[in-house]
């Protein structure tokens, strides 16, 4: 059983182009986040949801849109896609109460051309 | 602003031998600190932590340890096994953050035979 699934792990498209990257976590945490890691390796945090409620946004371009349904799911919604967003990104889960380990998924390689 | 560094950017070490990773951090916030391990594909996976209020923590074959007034930790695998090859982050939080993990851009391990 895959504990954080991300869909598709793969995607490549042309800029201007609308995507969206999906991730479900089944461990039962209730905070989730999404990470971008750069073409130099750097792994930044953008988002993070509890309990569907958005907790954390890093000065992120209002092109990128985290949607959560419900606590297992957080989506990343990205418009108008740029050169720059090619990355690959990464969602997390952890559980929100004292200091907890951020579980990851297998990422999704974006690349926009 | 880098607020976490790992200043090598690789390292080799034989099959057996002790491999021990560093790591320094710029602030003085930061109270909690993970190791992550990665396997090229896949997501990050945790290893360890150490909080603050600690010096030391030990799990089977890895050890951090965090001297706050250098602000500097290190982890220590020993003995070092081929599978530990991949690729190590450092990773700083704190009680501000809200779990906004802060990495560092990752340290690539290679255990020789």
């Amino acid at each position: 059983d895959t504990a954080v699934s991300q869909t598709p792990k793969y995607l490549v498209t042309q800029m201007g182009n609308d995507k969206s990257i999906k991730c479900e976590q089944n461990l039962g945490h209730d905070t989730m986040y999404w990470y971008k890691q750069d073409s130099k390796k750097f792994l930044k945090i953008m988002f993070s949801y509890n309990n569907k409620e958005l907790i954390i946004n890093e000065t992120v371009p209002n092109r990128f849109s985290p949607k959560s349904p419900d606590k297992a799911h957080l989506n990343l919604h990205i418009n108008s896609l740029e050169l720059g967003d090619s990355a690959v990104y990464f969602c997390a889960s952890s559980q929100s109460e004292g200091r907890h380990e951020q579980y990851f998924g297998p990422g999704t390689r974006l690349t926009v051309t | 602003d880098q607020q976490v560094k790992q200043n090598s950017p690789s390292l080799s070490v034989q099959e057996g031998r002790i491999s021990i990773l560093n790591c320094d951090y710029t602030n003085s916030m930061f109270d909690y600190f993970l190791w992550y391990k990665k396997y090229p594909a896949e997501g990050p996976t945790f290893l360890i932590s150490i909080s603050s209020i600690k010096d030391k923590n030990e799990d089977g074959r890895f050890t951090v340890f965090l001297n706050k007034s250098a602000k500097h930790l290190s982890l220590h695998i020993v003995p070092s096994q081929p599978g530990d090859s991949a690729v190590y982050f450092c990773a700083a939080d704190s009680i501000q953050g809200a779990q906004k993990l802060v990495f560092g851009q990752g340290t690539r391990l290679t255990i020789n035979p």
